[in-house]
């Protein structure tokens, strides 16, 4: 059975620093494995995927993953916070035709 | 990509009476989904909804609550029927446009607010 857990439910940075999001993931099969972004008061949006092609993801506003099988991670990254980053991301995770899963959710905070 | 708009986009409801979410997508899709995201949790698969079949419902809901019509492949509404306090949620609606990768584009959301 597939699984999905963020391990941080909030994430504070200061603008201009370096911002990780940490996802782990539990499939049977070679998941495809997402990140999606819902800022305030906004519908989601796909920040970037991985469906077995590359190991490094590259996704819109800067965002990047990286899928470790051996460690079962998708963690985001972003090499420098913008005020704009502040929203909820969510790390999801599906198995060919199953069902997607979706972790819990993890708040980005960004300090002045 | 897909371009997808619902109605309403807020609403603030009182108990016992039912409220019906629009979802509009501007391209044909097959599979459609309802989700939820009540206060301060991820979402929730509410239903699959596919245009020509009846939708397919997760564990934990149903139809008489949750009815859902699919009557072409660019529309669909969930219904909240006899709602109380613990259906104040966002409602979200996605389409599918890739199969095989199972990436989704969501509609902008429905705030329902049940007083």
């Amino acid at each position: 059975a597939q699984s999905v857990t963020q391990l941080d439910s909030h994430v504070s940075v200061s603008e201009g620093t370096p911002v990780l999001l940490r996802c782990n993931y539990s499939s049977s099969y070679s998941p495809s494995l997402f990140w999606y972004v819902q800022h305030p008061n906004k519908g989601l949006q796909l920040l970037l995927k991985y469906t077995s092609a590359a190991t490094l993801v590259k996704g819109i506003n800067g965002f990047e993953a990286e899928f470790k099988k051996s460690e079962t991670s998708f963690h985001l990254t972003k090499p420098s916070a913008h005020m704009s980053d502040a929203a909820e991301y969510f790390c999801v995770v599906s198995e060919g035709d199953d069902k997607i899963i979706f972790g819990k959710g993890t708040r980005l905070h960004i300090l002045p | 990509s897909a371009v997808i708009s619902q109605k309403p986009s807020r609403d603030i409801c009182q108990r016992g009476t039912s409220l019906t979410i629009q979802c509009q997508v501007d391209s044909q899709v097959t599979m459609m989904f309802w989700y939820r995201q009540q206060p301060g949790q991820s979402l929730t698969l509410i239903a699959t909804a596919n245009q020509g079949s009846e939708a397919t419902y997760e564990s934990g809901f149903v139809i008489d609550k949750f009815p859902i019509s699919r009557p072409n492949l660019t529309f669909s509404t969930l219904t909240v029927s006899n709602m109380s306090p613990e259906d104040s949620s966002i409602y979200l609606c996605s389409v599918d446009l890739q199969a095989v990768y199972n990436e989704q584009f969501f509609g902008p959301g429905t705030r329902l607010t049940v007083l």
